[in-house]
């Protein structure tokens, strides 16, 4: 496709479930990024991927949340055990080749809304 | 520690008018500066970038202004028009790093015809 898709757009799920979310980043590139965003706030950072590697995952919030990208191109994120605080907008971004001389201009998808009841 | 500061009141105006919202920053050394969009339940598109070294970026009707004494950036929207009215997103993203752009938190436009 033209854009970054995120599947599912919506996810409720219960409390304590375990939860993956899918990113199909633009075609060629590499590196990739999974923000979250609750409500009234800016996308705060979970994870960035260069290639198949997690770059930098400092902002997982804890050993519940988990990305991969195995192929370097499609990500997951997962969630176990999941909690009503992370209810938010789960966004995924790519961008073409990262680091000062691109600027590092990163394209988003839609968000996945994911409802923990 | 690290901050990103935007007006979380919404910034409200009369069409034709210049809109000017405010991104300030403490304890980053940014490479660049970048805005972005957002739109009630979509992702944040981007709009323009600047860099350490520049004072000034234009766009259309756009202009993104950086001073790094000040540790601000302005962004104006000249001629606004209704369909401006959305969140407008900064984001650093710091030098010596993987340049990944950190969020403030938006200030929401709201243009009035």
């Amino acid at each position: 496709g033209a854009g970054v898709s995120q599947t599912p757009s919506n996810k409720v799920t219960e409390k304590g479930k375990y939860v993956e979310l899918r990113c199909d980043p633009i075609s060629g590139h590499t590196a990739l990024y999974w923000y979250r965003q609750s409500l009234g706030q800016g996308p705060e950072f979970l994870i960035y991927f260069q290639g198949t590697g997690a770059a930098d995952d400092s902002g997982l919030p804890n050993d519940r949340f988990f990305a991969v990208r195995p192929e370097g191109s499609v990500s997951t994120l997962k969630i176990q055990r999941t909690e009503r605080g992370d209810s938010a907008v789960y966004l995924c971004a790519s961008s073409p080749s990262p680091g000062r001389s691109s600027g590092n201009t990163i394209y988003f998808g839609e968000g996945s809304w994911l409802t923990v009841v | 520690s690290q901050k990103i500061e935007q007006n979380s009141e919404a910034l409200n105006i009369q069409e034709g008018k210049t809109a000017t919202l405010t991104c300030n920053y403490t304890n980053y050394s940014p490479a660049y500066l970048q805005w972005y969009r957002q739109d009630p339940g979509r992702g944040p598109v981007f709009l323009l970038l600047i860099r350490e070294n520049e004072k000034e970026k234009r766009k259309e009707r756009l202009k993104v202004t950086f001073d790094t004494t000040l540790k601000q950036s302005l962004f104006h929207i000249t001629a606004s028009q209704p369909a401006d009215s959305a969140t407008y997103l900064c984001a650093l993203c710091a030098s010596g790093g993987s340049y990944i752009p950190t969020f403030g938190r938006g200030t929401s436009l709201i243009v009035h015809p």
